[in-house]
């Protein structure tokens, strides 16, 4: 299995713009997750969906975030617009349910900077 | 969810044993201990998980105090590769919830 696939890997744009991150979860898992990674707050989920159905997107910062996820092997999240704060580095993560909590396996991320 | 406390960093040498700590005093009887590492310029990845028992995997063994507020992560013979962040995690086991981050331990080895 190829893995989490996020593309792009990196993203350069400048302030006001449109920025959609995409993420292909592993064939087979019922779970996605959609982190971000800043030096100042850490790993910090954004939002998480199951069956294809967010289940908390409270940690969406705020409504220039959204996240779709239209079938069970793919997903985007977009920023509209874009500010400066939102440089950081996003990760998907997929997983299957598992007692206990399923291994939750990322993907590589995608290293956004807006200028 | 429940927190833990890790140590910000630690030193090994290479090839030897490394200990990681992590103390988790307000864990719930059903949340499981979870660790992930994170390896520079990569995601996190999957390490081991325990509920009660000492578990062992290829990658490293856990063990877990018998009043389950506290464990330990063991990598046997640390490389250079296991240079990495290890963060603790407690998961409810009740369903698929997501990972709560902490500042999780950052491990240096040295050759």
């Amino acid at each position: 299995d190829a893995g989490v696939i996020q593309s792009p890997r990196h993203e350069v744009t400048e302030m006001g713009q449109e920025v959609t991150l995409r993420c292909k979860p592993i064939s087979g898992h019922n779970s996605l997750f959609w982190y971000r990674q800043t030096m100042m707050r850490g790993l910090e989920l954004l939002i998480y969906f199951n069956n294809n159905v967010p289940i908390d997107d409270s940690g969406m910062p705020e409504d220039r975030f959204s996240a779709k996820m239209p079938n069970a092997s793919f997903s985007t999240l977009k920023i509209q617009p874009s500010e400066p704060r939102d440089s950081a580095v996003y990760f998907c993560a997929s997983s299957i349910y598992l007692a206990g909590g399923g291994t939750q396996y990322f993907g590589p991320g995608t290293r956004l900077t807006v200028l | 969810d429940a927190k833990t406390t890790q140590p910000n960093s630690m030193e090994s040498n290479e090839e030897e044993p490394v200990h990681l700590p992590c103390n988790h005093s307000t864990i719930s009887g059903t949340d499981y201990i979870h660790w992930y590492r994170q390896l520079p310029s990569q995601g996190p990845e999957y390490v081991i998980h325990g509920l009660t028992s000492n578990v062992n995997n290829r990658m490293a063994s856990l063990a877990i105090a018998e009043d389950r507020k506290s464990s330990t992560l063991i990598l046997h013979r640390a490389t250079l590769r296991d240079a990495a962040v290890y963060y603790c995690i407690l998961r409810d086991g009740s369903g698929n919830t997501p990972l709560v981050f902490g500042k999780g331990t950052r491990l240096s080895v040295i050759a």
